[in-house]
């Protein structure tokens, strides 16, 4: 069964250091989206993406962050001069449709120190 | 907010018991999702549900959505202990943008 996988799964980095979050989705799908879960809280939504460009983005989702589909296969969120309260789970979804069932990856565990 | 809060928090059975989840929420939505998510582990996707629509099934899940009352269950039927999970309900518009509750986090003891 296809699935959205996501690297690495667990990022450790220092504050104030650039990380790249990576994520494949499923081959079909046209959506895509990042979600962040600090521990012990709510998947908070992130940004929505397609064809080429965001669609939707939350206030979280402010100038310290970015993605990209760099080809035809990866999704990725660059988060910029990291902060200790960046330290989440980073989930990757995506759908085949508008409001159609989201697909999650296993996350990437990020650390900030 | 449009989020989804479920409803209750914890939720202690014995195996083979049915399990019920709720989930309110506060806007118009376009459709609702249920999710299961394992400790530590990513969200597995369990159904959708439209606003036009007010029960599926899958399997041993039965999900209703009552759009008048903004509410929506999950049933578990004959639970196990693999069910041991936190389940959350996920509100959608008609973007793309879900809006995740807390969760209900459901022990099924052997």
């Amino acid at each position: 069964e296809p699935e959205v996988t996501q690297t690495p799964s667990h990022q450790v980095t220092q504050m104030g250091q650039e990380v790249i979050l990576r994520c494949v989705p499923i081959s079909n799908h046209l959506y895509f989206y990042w979600y962040r879960q600090i521990l012990g809280q709510k998947v908070e939504f992130l940004v929505s993406f397609y064809n080429n460009e965001i669609s939707e983005k939350s206030e979280i989702f402010d100038d310290q962050f970015s993605v990209e589909r760099p080809d035809g296969s990866n999704f990725t969120l660059k988060i910029r001069s990291t902060k200790l309260e960046d330290s989440a789970m980073y989930f990757c979804a995506s759908s085949e449709v508008v409001s159609g069932e989201q697909f999650f990856g296993p996350g990437t565990r990020l650390t900030v120190l | 907010s449009q989020q989804g809060e479920e409803d209750p928090q914890a939720l202690s059975i014995q195996e083979g018991e049915n399990a019920t989840m709720n989930c309110s929420y506060k806007t118009s939505i376009n459709n609702l999702q249920w999710y299961r998510q394992n400790s530590g582990r990513g969200l597995v996707h369990l159904i959708l549900i439209r606003s036009n629509e007010r029960e599926k099934h899958s399997g041993r899940l039965r999900v209703t959505l009552d759009t008048s009352k903004k509410s929506s269950s999950l049933l578990i039927t004959a639970s196990r202990a693999a069910d041991t999970a936190s389940y959350f309900c996920a509100t959608g518009n008609t973007g793309n943008q879900f809006y995740f509750g807390t969760g209900t986090s459901l022990t099924v003891i052997p």
